[in-house]
């Protein structure tokens, strides 16, 4: 089974740039999440999708951040205009069904660098 | 919400050297606790789970042990080989009902021959 597909693998930028990932995760899976992952940290949720629809948006910085996933499949996260400390690893992940507590998968990540 | 705070690394060992890797949580309820594992250059993958109390995870010779009398669920292998070297992450469910996770900082293990 194809896993988590991200890109680009990386992305240099400068800041006040835009930038946009791209994922595509595991076939039938319905819930798909973004992450940021700052050097020397864990993962942060930014955002959840079940299907087409958000279900949580809560610790995404709205006023430059945004994200997409249209027919429910694949997701565009974009970052316009860019800062400095959005530098960090951008990581997908996708489950079948949440409800039941299943796995999360993820997806290589795209690290971005702004300058 | 809930969280988890781990032993901050690095942690440097020799090969067939035995790990520990602490991990405790705050959480509301019993949920269930996850070891993920990050390959240099590759994404996170999950190692082990457990889903409730008393529970052990393991997989890959690893394993962890759900104890909820002392809120944690420690990382240990017995002999670890040069390709275990990566970046261990604890985590667990952010909230009761919530399916996002919270994870905590990582821990990087490097094995030396």
């Amino acid at each position: 089974e194809a896993g988590v597909a991200q890109s680009p693998r990386y992305k240099i930028i400068e800041k006040r740039q835009s930038v946009a990932f791209w994922c595509n995760p595991i076939s039938g899976h319905a819930t798909l999440y973004w992450y940021q992952q700052i050097l020397g940290q864990g993962p942060k949720l930014l955002i959840q999708f079940q299907n087409n629809g958000v279900v949580d948006d809560s610790q995404l910085p709205k006023d430059r951040f945004s994200a997409e996933r249209l027919k429910g499949v694949d997701s565009t996260l974009k970052i316009q205009p860019a800062k400095l400390e959005d530098s960090a690893v951008y990581l997908c992940a996708s489950s079948y069904n949440p409800d039941r507590g299943e796995t999360q998968y993820f997806g290589p990540g795209t690290r971005l660098l702004v300058l | 919400g809930n969280s988890v705070t781990q032993m901050e690394g690095p942690v440097t060992l020799s090969e067939e050297a035995f790990l520990t890797i602490n991990c405790t949580y705050t959480a509301t309820g019993y949920p269930s606790l996850f070891w993920y594992v990050q390959y240099p250059g590759e994404g996170l993958q999950l190692l082990l789970k457990a889903t409730k109390a008393d529970d052990k995870g393991s997989n890959k010779g690893f394993e962890a042990t759900y104890r909820k009398e002392t809120t944690s669920f420690h990382l240990e292998k017995g002999s670890v080989q040069v390709s275990d070297s990566a970046v261990y992450f604890c985590a667990l469910p952010s909230g009761a009902g919530s399916y996002q996770l919270t994870f905590g900082k990582g821990t990087k293990l490097s094995v030396i021959p």
